[in-house]
């Protein structure tokens, strides 16, 4: 099975602007995480979708939100960018519910300048 | 909601000896425990994971304990080599829930 793909890989923005990354999970996969990581705070969860709907969010503020397709593929938004949305963001994708195991894209480096 | 914390953040570590990276969590529901490795640039990915009605996991040189009662959970690396190079990342998450909480991770060297 092909794994977890993310598009873009890079993107810069500058402040004020905004941005939709995307994730297509494993084949079969419905269930899609994101993940903020930075230098020194790790993996921090956003959202996470399931059948098209949102299951759990994160702290972040509205400025994020995502969605996520019949296809199980999702997209992440980013209103009114700001420096410190600077960071690599990650997808994973799992199974569902009771299937544990979670596969991450490669991410999407976002600078935002 | 659910606290991971990981120790120590960085650890340096001579080929050959073992490396030890400790977890501990909050939430007595969390009952799935998974590891990941994240190399220089690359995804992370899953190297090993343990449930709650288990105490240890082996696979080869990677092994993982858990202390429910305690509310901790280890990653052991042995024989450690250069390629183990990388930053590890524990995680909790509740079988039946969706959301996953990750340790803040933990910057391994192995000195050739």
């Amino acid at each position: 099975k092909a794994g977890v793909t993310q598009t873009p890989r890079y993107l810069i923005k500058t402040r004020g602007q905004q941005v939709t990354l995307s994730c297509s999970p494993i084949s079969g996969h419905r269930s899609v995480s994101w993940y903020q990581q930075t230098p020194g705070q790790g993996l921090q969860f956003l959202f996470e979708y399931f059948s098209e709907t949102q299951r759990n969010k994160g702290n972040f503020p509205g400025r994020f939100s995502g969605r996520q397709f019949s296809n199980s593929r999702s997209e992440m938004n980013v209103s009114t960018l700001e420096l410190g949305d600077s960071a690599l963001y990650l997808c994973a994708s799992r199974g569902g519910p009771g299937t544990d195991t979670q596969y991450f894209g490669p991410g999407t480096r976002l600078t935002v300048l | 909601g659910e606290n991971v914390e990981q120790h120590p953040s960085t650890l340096s570590v001579q080929e050959g000896d073992s490396a030890v990276i400790k977890c501990t969590y909050s939430d007595s529901a969390s009952n799935y425990f998974p590891w990941y490795k994240q190399e220089l640039g690359k995804r992370p990915q899953l190297i090993i994971d343990i449930r709650s009605n288990v105490g240890e996991k082996k696979d080869q040189r990677i092994a993982v304990t858990l202390n429910k009662t305690a509310k901790h959970f280890s990653l052991h690396i042995t024989e450690t080599q250069p390629e183990d190079s990388a930053v590890y990342f524990c995680a909790a998450s509740e079988n039946t829930g969706n959301q996953f909480y990750f340790g803040t991770g933990t910057s391994l060297t192995v000195i050739p």
